[in-house]
């Protein structure tokens, strides 16, 4: 079975400050895919990134950087200097090698930037 | 282009009524899921539509239903509503599948139908 854990329900931080968002995952699948996406107060689920099992190497994106580790079966998100606009819910997500393979969610942690 | 777009954004039933919440794919995008997200959790996966025909459903019952049109849009549509399907219904949509390959998109997100049953 698959599943997405985020044991951080809610973070605050301080502008500026750094912030991981931890994300683990069980597959049994040799193949996979994760995600993370991003849900503002509108409600839209924003994507982020996809990675697939074969490419661990970190991945850098402006401010959001990704950190994938298939030993511990993580997948964490780091912002740098965060801002307020940072402030929302985000999901870390799986799926299977095929193309029909559903989409599965974590819980969400809910980060919170204070001016 | 144009993204995925859902109606109503609102909407408020009575227990034991029928709703049905419609999608527009983004374009281009030829798959459709749904998904619930009750309130401090995250999405669960309802089912998907390609190619006019669910293709995959999650752990829902028979009472939640679908249509996909051929212009790809989509309808859910949901029979005799219990107060525990009050959520927030998002439909995401993707090219060829659900986004778990590099061989099709991601999946793109509407804003999603606030139902709430009371």
């Amino acid at each position: 079975a698959q599943k997405v854990t985020q044991a951080q329900t809610e973070i605050s931080v301080v502008e500026k400050e750094d912030v991981t968002l931890d994300c683990v995952y069980e597959t049994r699948d040799t193949t996979y895919y994760l995600f993370w996406y991003k849900q503002p107060p509108s409600g839209e689920l924003v994507f982020l990134i996809r990675r697939n099992s074969f490419d661990e190497q970190n991945e850098i994106s402006g401010r959001y950087s990704w950190n994938f580790q298939k030993s511990t079966s993580s997948f964490n998100f780091t912002i740098t200097a965060s801002q307020v606009v940072d402030s929302a819910v985000y999901f870390c997500a799986l799926s299977g090698e095929t193309s029909y393979d559903k989409v599965i969610f974590g819980p969400g942690t809910s980060l919170s930037v204070i001016p | 282009e144009t993204g995925v777009t859902q109606s109503p954004t609102h909407l408020i039933k009575t227990r034991g009524q029928q709703v049905t919440l419609r999608c527009s794919s983004q374009s281009g995008h030829n798959t459709v899921s749904w998904y619930q997200q009750a309130l401090g959790q995250g999405p669960q996966f309802i089912f998907q539509y390609y190619r006019e025909e669910e293709n995959g459903r999650g752990n829902f019952p028979p009472r939640f239903s679908g249509l996909q049109f051929p212009n790809y849009s989509s309808e859910l549509n949901v029979n005799a509503l219990e107060l525990d399907d009050s959520a927030l219904y998002l439909c995401a949509s993707s090219r060829d599948g659900l986004g778990g390959s590099s061989y099709n998109s991601p999946l793109h997100f509407g804003n999603g139908t606030r139902l709430t049953v009371t």
